[in-house]
């Protein structure tokens, strides 16, 4: 069964704490993996895609990077307006997407 | 990427009645989607809202109960029928434009059934 697991489901840093977040997947007809950030009382707002193993993207402060079986959302010197949710998704063959249950990173000055 | 307008923003809404939610974008595009989420869940995706054809619903998810519309490239509306407080959640639309943004989301509309 398809199925993806991020970790941890929480995670608080002090303002310039560097630190990783994980997505773990199996599914079968990987097309993508996305990566997502949610504001409270907001939808997802879309950050990265990676499409195959060994394939990095960076953005301001974030940096994505995908394996065969995980990908890892890596934050450095993080502030407090990075506080969010960070929701990661795969997409099957079919153009659906199979959401992870997210972090939520709250950044303390 | 694609800019989408979700109404209503938010809702409370008596048991036993139904709300209809409105997702419109600002291009055409070929694949829609409705998601809830559940306070402090992730989301889950209810359906595919196809053009000119009836949806296609995600296991747990029936038609009676979650109708869909989608008339054009453009628009799409889903309904939540005969409500009960189990139905309070967040509910998305989504959109894929097939370009580097991948998929694009609504603001959501927050759902109070009392």
């Amino acid at each position: 069964e398809d199925q993806v697991t991020q970790s941890p489901e929480a995670l608080r840093l002090q303002e310039g704490e560097s630190s990783s977040l994980n997505c773990s997947y199996t599914v079968s007809g990987l097309r993508g993996l996305f990566w997502y950030r949610q504001d409270p009382g907001k939808g997802p707002e879309f950050l990265f895609t990676l499409y195959s193993a060994g394939e990095e993207k960076e953005k301001e402060r974030l940096k994505a990077t995908l394996t065969k079986k995980e990908s890892f959302l890596h934050i450095t010197a993080p502030k407090p307006e990075d506080s969010a949710t960070y929701l990661c998704a795969v997409q099957r063959n079919t153009g659906k997407l199979i959401f992870g249950q997210g972090t939520t990173l709250q950044v303390k000055p | 990427s694609a800019v989408i307008s979700q109404k209503p923003s938010r809702d409370i809404c008596q048991r036993g009645t139904s709300l209809t939610i409105q997702c419109q974008v600002d291009s055409q595009v070929t694949m829609m989607f409705w998601y809830r989420q559940q306070p402090g869940q992730s989301l889950t995706l209810i359906a595919t809202a196809n053009q000119g054809s009836e949806a296609t619903y995600e296991s747990g998810f029936v038609i009676d109960k979650f109708p869909i519309s989608r008339p054009n490239l453009t628009f799409s509306t889903l309904t939540v029928s005969n409500m009960s407080p189990e139905d309070s959640s967040i509910y998305l639309c989504s959109v894929y434009s097939g370009t580097g943004d991948g998929y694009t989301f609504g603001s959501g509309t927050r759902l109070t059934v009392v």
